[in-house]
């Protein structure tokens, strides 16, 4: 059974600072993998989509990487600002299965202080 | 930005009621999806659909149901809302199974 972890699960840095976020799965077998933010109270908004046969993905100040064999998952995330502060969520899309439904992890929540 | 949108955005209803949450995407997408996610943890799958007329129960045990008449919306309904159901429900869609997931804002639903 696919499961997905998120460490830390929660982080605050200085405003400016570099981060990293970390994301694991279990079964390597899977199609991709996304990354999400969720502000509170409010859906999900994707930011990265990495196939299986892709390392990175890079969208201005974010870059996510995927070692599939491991089972890992990073969300870099550079010069963090306070509006970067928000719940990020990584989810993978198993194969086979019926639905290809997305697991997700439980998020790590990020605050950036000003 | 995706364009799917769901209605209402919070609703306080009373035990008993009938509700309906809708769920609308402009993309043309054929997947899509209910979770549910109550605070602080994971979303889980209550329900999918592949198309038009099809409709799947999702991992989650979910007392509500699901219509896809057209492509573009995709209600769900709680014949009997009660306490239990308090929750988010977030409806997602995806052009294939296995491409970029879009989510929509989100409906939190208390029932009192």
């Amino acid at each position: 059974k696919q499961e997905v972890t998120q460490i830390p699960a929660a982080l605050s840095v200085p405003e400016g600072e570099n981060l990293v976020l970390n994301c694991s799965f279990t079964d390597s077998a899977i199609y991709n993998l996304q990354w999400f933010r969720q502000d509170p109270g409010k859906g999900l908004t994707s930011l990265l989509l990495i196939q299986s046969s892709q390392r990175e993905q890079t969208s201005g100040r974010l870059n996510a990487s995927l070692d599939k064999s491991s089972g890992r998952s990073t969300l870099y995330i550079a010069a963090s600002q306070p509006g970067d502060s928000a719940t990020y969520l990584c989810a993978v899309r198993p194969y086979g299965g019926a639905t290809n439904k997305l697991i997700f992890g439980t998020g790590t929540l990020l605050a950036v202080q000003p | 930005e995706a364009d799917i949108y769901q209605t209402p955005r919070y609703l306080v209803i009373g035990t008993g009621k009938k509700i309906t949450l809708e769920c609308s995407q402009t993309m043309g997408h054929d997947k899509m999806y209910w979770y549910q996610q109550d605070p602080g943890m994971e979303l889980h799958l209550i329900h999918y659909s592949y198309g038009v007329n099809s409709t799947e129960k999702g991992d989650l045990s979910s007392e509500s149901t699901v219509s896809r008449i057209r492509t573009e919306h995709f209600p769900l309904t709680l014949e009997s809302a009660r306490p239990s159901h308090t929750s988010q429900y977030l409806c997602a869609s995806s052009l294939q199974p296995n491409t970029e997931a879009f989510f929509g804002q989100g409906t939190r639903l208390t029932v009192v």
